[in-house]
């Protein structure tokens, strides 16, 4: 089973400042299997980014994924009020099998 | 606009059966896509609990496959769930989900969740 392992657990910015999250796998992933969620308090989670790097439908372009093999980014460039939620990654295998990071939670500094 | 709606009971004994139905609209079942089951225990992480095809091909997690069944109605264009000899450990909100369209990988509808309790 391919472990995901974000970093940091929790980060600390202000409203307008750039986010970097991250996610490694323990293996190497294919860049067409990982995609970022997010969640917000009591809701479902939301798909974000899919194949690494492009936006899911209605998804604001200050966000942006990235990476390859074992490390992939999520980047969110001007950080508006409603961002500061949950963030997870997720990785497809042919095992066939998805796994999930633990979260990062993004917090208003 | 696909919508999927979890049911069933909120609450659970310990070694029961624990069972759910996704109640599908605005997108039939048969017209493909794999139909798939997330938990989230609270406060924790999401994990993938399994998956099925309307043909009922079906994939699960390894690490609950002994105590798992899922399975498509077509006729009434639902999926459902049964996990078996629950614990504690099984008290989560479980989610049924849909990919994306043009994938079968990346899920991009969910329902709203439904919070299962295992108590006595």
């Amino acid at each position: 089973e391919i472990v995901l392992t974000q970093s940091p657990g929790t980060l600390s910015l202000s409203p307008g400042e750039r986010a970097t999250l991250s996610c490694r796998a323990s293996q190497s992933v294919a860049s067409d299997s990982f995609a970022w969620y997010q969640q917000r308090p009591g809701q479902a989670p939301r798909l974000l980014i899919y194949s690494a790097s492009f936006r899911a439908t209605g998804i604001p372009d200050r966000f942006s994924g990235s990476g390859s093999g074992t490390d992939f980014t999520l980047t969110i460039s001007r950080l508006e009020p409603e961002d500061f939620v949950v963030y997870y990654c997720q990785q497809y295998d042919s095992s066939p099998m998805y796994t999930f990071g633990q979260g990062t939670k993004l917090e208003i500094k | 606009q696909v919508q999927l709606q979890e049911s069933g009971p909120g609450l659970v004994k310990p070694s029961e059966t624990l069972s759910l139905t996704c109640g599908v609209s605005g997108y039939p079942i048969s017209n493909g896509y794999y139909w798939g089951w997330i938990r989230q225990p609270p406060g924790k992480g999401l994990e993938w609990i399994g998956s099925i095809y309307w043909t009922g091909n079906i994939y699960y997690n390894p690490s609950l496959k002994s105590r798992l069944n899922i399975s498509v109605d077509t006729s009434k264009n639902q999926f459902s769930l049964k996990l078996s000899s629950v614990t504690a450990a099984d008290t989560a909100v479980y989610y049924c989900v849909r990919p994306k369209e043009g994938f079968n990988i990346f899920f991009e509808h969910w329902g709203q969740g439904l919070l299962v309790t295992v108590s006595s």
